[in-house]
């Protein structure tokens, strides 16, 4: 069974970067279908990105593009997102999140979450 | 991009009552690709739902989802208390996502 674990929380100053990191354990990791989704306080929740390591490079939510960037390393079993150029509106919980095999699929697990905090 | 509006935005109901949420797409789309989740505070979201109406491991049969082209729903019969939280819908196609803004389920 995947299970994903998320790095932890960070504190950014405005226009500074952050790079979140979920490593995946369990099942295959080179064919899965791996999201960011965000959801800022009294928010709902906002698709970032995606990628599937075989296949990449990442998809973006056009909003994000320019800014974000979704990685993946197959040794480590880890895809990372990294967001530049941050702001206060970034203030949010990131979530990595796993839809699918070799296609977009739902997301039946989820990482814990981490909380970046742009101030 | 389609987009997904959910309604209401909150619905306010007692424990043992039958609630239903809805979920309008922009433009036609495949069931296939139409998803729910559940969202309660300090937790990651929980599939509830796939391919509009195939319930994910785990969920009780007295949820259930329906619908095509334009518009889905999410009925949850005999309402419990761990079932007051957010709820999402989602669609998806080969290389994007979009959610509806949520409804609400509070404790009436």
């Amino acid at each position: 069974q995947v299970q994903l674990v998320q790095s932890g929380a960070e504190v950014k100053k405005p226009g500074s970067s952050v790079k979140v990191s979920c490593r995946a354990s369990g099942g295959s990791f080179s064919s899965l279908a791996m999201s960011w989704v965000r959801q800022a306080p009294g928010q709902g929740l906002e698709w970032v990105g995606m990628i599937i390591p075989i296949f990449a490079p990442a998809n973006y939510a056009q909003k994000f593009q320019g800014r974000v960037t979704i990685t993946a390393d197959e040794p480590t079993r880890t895809v990372y997102m990294e967001l530049s150029s941050l702001r206060s509106e970034d203030t949010a919980v990131y979530f990595c999140a796993r839809g699918g095999n070799y296609l977009p699929g739902p997301f039946d697990i989820w990482g814990q979450g981490t909380v970046v905090t742009v101030s | 991009e389609i987009v997904l509006t959910q309604s209401p935005d909150t619905l306010s109901l007692s424990p043992g009552e039958s609630a239903t949420l809805s979920c309008r797409a922009s433009q036609s789309m495949s069931g296939t690709y139409l998803a729910w989740y559940q969202k309660k505070p300090g937790q990651a979201p929980r599939l509830l739902m796939s391919g509009a109406s195939t319930r994910a491991t785990g969920i009780p049969d007295r949820v259930s989802g329906s619908g095509s082209g334009t518009d889905f729903t999410l009925t949850i019969s005999r309402l419990e208390p761990e079932d007051f939280a957010v709820y999402y819908c989602q669609q998806y196609s080969r290389s994007s996502y979009t959610f509806g803004q949520g409804t609400t389920l509070e404790i009436k």
